[in-house]
Order: structure tokens, then C-alpha cells, then sequence
């Protein structure tokens, strides 16, 4: 079976640091890998995926993720983060079905 | 514009009473999905669907019930059986179950409350 392990709950950083959002998957099999963020009170959108290929994904919102078989992990980082990327963000993993983690709320400060 | 319309947005009941949660989509999509979103907890999977007329438990799938009579619906039903039914739920669709590489398509969810 597959999982998904989120090692941060939450996260808060001053505006314009850098952030890692960092996310584990456990499975036997190749899967594909996902990141979705959620705004409050509304549903998930997605940031980016990893199918194949190069290992280093960019997404929306200059937001990028870089999958590491070896270490099983796929975490997402972004140079500079402005206010309005506070907001929960979930890793997911899809074989049969799509599994998430259970989130990490970045809060950024001015 | 294409896209996932979930109504109403808040919900309000009394125990014991069952509520019907309402999703419909424009995308064309086959497949379509019910998620529980508890705080601290992720997505739960509570059903889906790959065609009209068939759909399948998910992993917390008691006290809950579904229907897909048109492509484009997919309501939920929380019944009084369902013995926590407070929380956030999140609808969304995708192409084609058997497509694990399609990314989910969500709501904007439905919060429900019952007191």
C-alpha cells in the first residue's frame, strides 16, 4: 500500500525566506507524486506533479519539488515566499488511488 | 469556465436528521470522488465512482451513502448512522480512475455542522 508522511505540521517564515515543505512516500511500486494547496474554506488546487522525467518539477506560484527515489521523498521549496502563500498544503501519492498527507500549514509573517 | 460546483457551502443540522450534500461537474469527467477533511488528518476517502450507476466504498464509508445517476452528479448523503458527521467535505473528479498520473479536480466543499 502506499502512504504519505508529512514531517512538518506547520511552518511559519518571514516574508520573502525560503521555505521547504518537506514530504516522505512509502510504496512498493513506482507512483506518481503530487502537491495540491488549499486556501481557507475552499477546495485543493494543484501545484505541481511528478510523472517521469527530470527530477526537478516546477509548478504555479514558483513553487518547485524535487523527487529523491533513493530517499523516498519529494519536498517542495520556494526561494521567496510573499503573504499571500499562507495556506495548508498537502502531498499526495497515486497508484489506484490518491493518498495525501496530512498537510502542512505554511503561515508566512511580514 | 469548467469546474467542480458543490452547494451549499455551509450546512447546518440537527442529530439524527440525514443531510444531502450536493456536486456536480462540467468537466466531462468519469471519475468522481468524496473526501473528509478533518483537521490534523488529510483526505479521507468516503466513496467514489468511475461510471453512471456504479461506485465503490472508500475507506470510511459507514454512515455515508452515494448515487451517480447522471455523469455530471455525484451527491453525497450523511445519514444519521454516521456517528461524528462534523467536518469539511471535499468532492472532486478526475478523467478516469485508471489514469493514477490525472490529478483530482476539487470543490470548493461543503461545511457541515451538526449539532
Amino acid at each position: 500500500a502506499q502512504s504519505v508522511t508529512q514531517l512538518d505540521s506547520q511552518v511559519p517564515v518571514f516574508e520573502e525566506a525560503p521555505v521547504e515543505l518537506r514530504c516522505n512516500y512509502s510504496s512498493s511500486v513506482s507512483v506518481y507524486l503530487f502537491w495540491y494547496v488549499q486556501y481557507p474554506n475552499q477546495g485543493l488546487q494543484l501545484l505541481l506533479k511528478y510523472l517521469s522525467g527530470s527530477t526537478l518539477v516546477k509548478g504555479i506560484n514558483g513553487f518547485e519539488a524535487e523527487f529523491n527515489k533513493s530517499q523516498t521523498s519529494f519536498h517542495l521549496r520556494k526561494p521567496s515566499v510573499h503573504i499571500s502563500d499562507t495556506a495548508e498544503y498537502f502531498c499526495a501519492v497515486s497508484f489506484n488511488d490518491m493518498r495525501f498527507g496530512a498537510g502542512t500549514r505554511l503561515t508566512v509573517k511580514p | 469556465d469548467g469546474g467542480i460546483t458543490q452547494s451549499p457551502k455551509y450546512l447546518f443540522r440537527k442529530e439524527g436528521q440525514n443531510v444531502t450534500l450536493s456536486c456536480e461537474q462540467n468537466l466531462n469527467h468519469d471519475a468522481m470522488y468524496w473526501y473528509r477533511q478533518d483537521p490534523g488528518q488529510g483526505l479521507r476517502l468516503i466513496y467514489y465512482s468511475q461510471i453512471v450507476n456504479d461506485f465503490q466504498k472508500g475507506d470510511i464509508a459507514e454512515g455515508y451513502s452515494v448515487s451517480r445517476e447522471k455523469k455530471e452528479s455525484f451527491p453525497l448523503t450523511v445519514t444519521s448512522a454516521q456517528k461524528n458527521p462534523t467536518a469539511f467535505y471535499l468532492c472532486a473528479s478526475s478523467m478516469w480512475r485508471g489514469m493514477p498520473e490525472s490529478p483530482l479536480h476539487f470543490g470548493n466543499g461543503t461545511r457541515l455542522t451538526v449539532t
